[in-house]
């Protein structure tokens, strides 16, 4: 199975900072179509997840443009420019080039 | 606006079996492949099982294979997962999502495996 690797684990922040999170895989996220099926996705406490990005670095409707992801074969990141307090909870990326389908294992965001 | 609500949960006996469903509304059903991902207590999140749009194509993760059953009814805008077998492990809240990207999620449904 692919494994995603997150780092960090949690992250702790002020209110407008940056916060960058690294989601790194054990093959290639690259399909044969050349598309890479690598997704972000933010829970926040108490509720379900929700999608953020798709496709590495396209935004999901809605979602605000502080949210930026990139990254290209097996590293990937998602980076967030000035925090604000509806940002905080746990971020996971997500794959679904290879089956199984993996989650990685989450980046929880807090304040300081 | 998009709703799907999961129901079907609750408490089962290790080796029993229970049926999850989820009904959709405020999108066309039958043109999305559908999933169903979990979340152990206090853990991280799980994919379970897809399914193509029309239901030709499913995909399991491997400990589900053979236990478990995703279906839909797309006369009826709903979602299944029929779970046999059950283990302590299955122990979950089970998220109905349209997938993938797995766009919108539902509430979740709690389900207990325990003696």
């Amino acid at each position: 199975d692919v494994v995603l690797t997150q780092t960090p684990v949690s992250l702790s922040v002020t209110l407008g900072d940056q916060a960058s999170i690294s989601c790194r895989s054990s093959q290639s996220l690259e399909y044969s179509d050349g598309y890479t099926y690598l997704e972000w996705y933010l829970q926040k406490p108490g509720q379900s997840p929700q999608l953020l990005i798709y496709g590495v670095s396209n935004r999901f409707s809605g979602v605000p443009d502080r949210f930026i992801g990139s990254g290209s074969g097996t590293d990937f990141t998602l980076k967030i420019s000035r925090v604000e307090p509806e940002d905080l909870g746990v971020y996971y990326c997500f794959q679904a080039t290879h089956d199984p389908w993996t989650f990685g294992g989450g980046t929880k965001l807090e304040l300081k | 606006e998009v709703q799907l609500v999961e129901s079907g949960g609750g408490l089962v006996q290790p080796g029993r079996s229970m049926k999850l469903s989820c009904a959709a509304s405020g999108f066309t059903f039958s043109n999305y492949g559908m999933a169903w991902v979990r979340q152990a207590p206090k853990k991280g999140l799980e994919w379970v099982a897809y399914i193509s749009y029309d239901g030709g194509s499913t995909y399991y993760r491997d400990p589900v294979k053979g236990r478990f059953t995703i279906s839909r009814d797309n006369a009826k805008s709903t979602l299944y997962l029929q779970m046999d077998s059950l283990r302590s492990e299955d122990t979950a809240t089970y998220y109905c999502t349209t997938g993938a990207p797995f766009d919108y999620w539902g509430q979740g449904v709690m389900v207990t495996v325990s003696s």
